[in-house]
């Protein structure tokens, strides 16, 4: 059964620094991994999906990497702004289906 | 091209009644999933939908069901609500990829409260 999990499970941090947000997932037999970011009462926004063949991937400040042998993800966040302030959540499949399992997400306040 | 669109976005309801969501997926996506968030679970899947057929169902009771029609559009109905049920009603559009690229797209959620 996949169990995903986010570390830490807050952080405020001031504006400008580098972050790096964890994701735990128990079964490696993925075959991608999805962050997303969710501003309060909204949808989720897809900010990264990295393929099970991919070790990372960028989308300007923001870098995902992926380690399916040790089930883990990291998100990189660098020179944090304010408009960075949401919950962070990744989504992986279980193995050879659609059903995505969401980790409980990080929830991130930068401070002006 | 246009994003997910859910109606209605919000709704009240009272406990023993019943309620249907819509979800329009992004164009040429044949994929549509359901997904519940509270504060106390979090995200969980409910169901997918791909050409009308549900592929995938979550741990949820009967009372919640959903439908795709031919133009993809899919609807999710709950039955006889319950307190718990409230919260906010996510969907997901997704063009399938058996390569790994498909990336899920979601629409801006339908809040259902129960009293």
């Amino acid at each position: 059964k996949q169990e995903v999990t986010q570390i830490p499970a807050a952080l405020s941090v001031p504006e400008g620094e580098n972050l790096v947000l964890n994701c735990s997932f128990t079964d490696s037999a993925i075959y991608n991994l999805q962050w997303f970011r969710q501003d309060p009462g909204k949808g989720l926004t897809s900010l990264l999906l990295i393929q099970s063949s991919q070790r990372e991937q960028t989308s300007g400040r923001l870098n995902a990497s992926l380690d399916k042998s040790s089930g883990r993800s990291t998100l990189y966040i660098a020179a944090s702004q304010p408009g960075d302030s949401a919950t962070y959540l990744c989504a992986v499949p279980t193995s050879g289906t659609y059903k995505y399992i969401f980790g409980t997400g990080t929830r991130l306040k930068v401070l002006a | 091209k246009a994003g997910v669109t859910q109606t209605p976005r919000y709704l009240i309801k009272t406990r023993g009644q019943q309620v249907t969501l819509s979800c329009s997926p992004i164009s040429g996506h044949r994929s549509v999933s359901w997904y519940q968030q509270t504060p106390g679970q979090g995200l969980q899947f409910l169901f997918e939908y791909f050409s009308e057929t549900q592929r995938n169902k979550g741990n949820f009771p009967g009372r919640f069901s959903g439908r795709q029609f031919s133009n993809s559009r899919s609807e999710m109905n709950v039955s006889t609500l319950e307190l718990g049920d409230s919260a906010l009603y996510l969907c997901a559009s997704m063009l399938p990829d058996w390569g790994g690229k498909n990336e899920q797209f979601f629409g801006p959620g339908t809040r259902l409260t129960v009293l």
